[in-house]
């Protein structure tokens, strides 16, 4: 199946800086990609959808300034958690989709760790 | 919007045993349905996905799920578990149309147990 990776797989940071997560479709050209948020012993909660070329949709609670999202080519998004504070602290996972209605492809995911 | 029910956080169960993950869910539309399995620390790993045509889908590691369209559920199933299936699993429902986003489940924790 396709691949998608995503990097860094962890990451711990200081509070007040920013962190940068990138996630490409290693051979496949991704159009769409999506950005989840994952708490401990919880699912996937979607954060925002990324199409290339164009913003990103956020979801509804997710605060776009703190969470920035550039999808610059069909191959890369990234998410880069500004003024990061502990509550940040979490594990982040993108997906990417052909343009066909089969499943999403899945990064390994980051966590990321804000002290 | 389509949305997403797993109706059981945790399901322990011995080697060797039966199991069956239960997943109901809600959409206006035609819908595409997935399992995925997640285990620490890492992304989320196809099981199995139901796009059309027979409602028994067949996946790896001898996973299987039947859709049912009049009870709104794709059940997971395996005959025989193994101590490896071990992990978090994960319904997911996506819209008819293409690059629509996906909708998970809560998770069911399958553990098993020798």
């Amino acid at each position: 199946g396709a691949v998608v990776s995503q990097h860094p797989s962890r990451v711990i940071c200081k509070s007040g800086t920013s962190v940068k997560i990138e996630c490409r479709s290693l051979d496949f050209q991704a159009t769409t990609m999506f950005w989840y948020r994952q708490f401990p012993k919880q699912s996937l909660m979607l954060m925002a959808t990324s199409n290339e070329g164009s913003k990103a949709t956020y979801e509804q609670g997710v605060e776009k300034d703190k969470f920035l999202i550039n999808h610059a080519s069909l191959t890369l998004s990234t998410l880069t958690v500004t003024s990061a504070h502990p509550e940040d602290s979490s594990f982040y996972i993108c997906s990417a989709r052909t343009g066909l209605p089969t499943e999403a492809f899945f990064g390994q995911g980051t966590r990321l760790t804000v002290v | 919007a389509q949305s997403v029910t797993q109706l059981d956080s945790q399901v322990p169960v011995f080697e060797e045993a039966p199991v069956e993950l239960r997943c109901n869910y809600s959409s206006s539309v035609s819908v595409y349905l997935f399992w995925y399995v997640q285990y620490p620390n890492q992304g989320l790993q196809l099981l199995l996905k139901y796009l059309s045509g027979s409602t028994l889908v067949k996946g790896i590691n001898g996973f299987e799920a039947e859709f049912n369209k009049s009870q709104t559920s794709f059940h997971l199933r395996k005959p025989s578990v193994h101590i490896s299936d071990t992990a978090e699993y994960f319904c997911a429902v996506s819209a008819g149309k293409a690059n629509n986003d996906m909708r998970f489940g809560a998770g069911t924790r399958l553990t098993v147990k020798p």
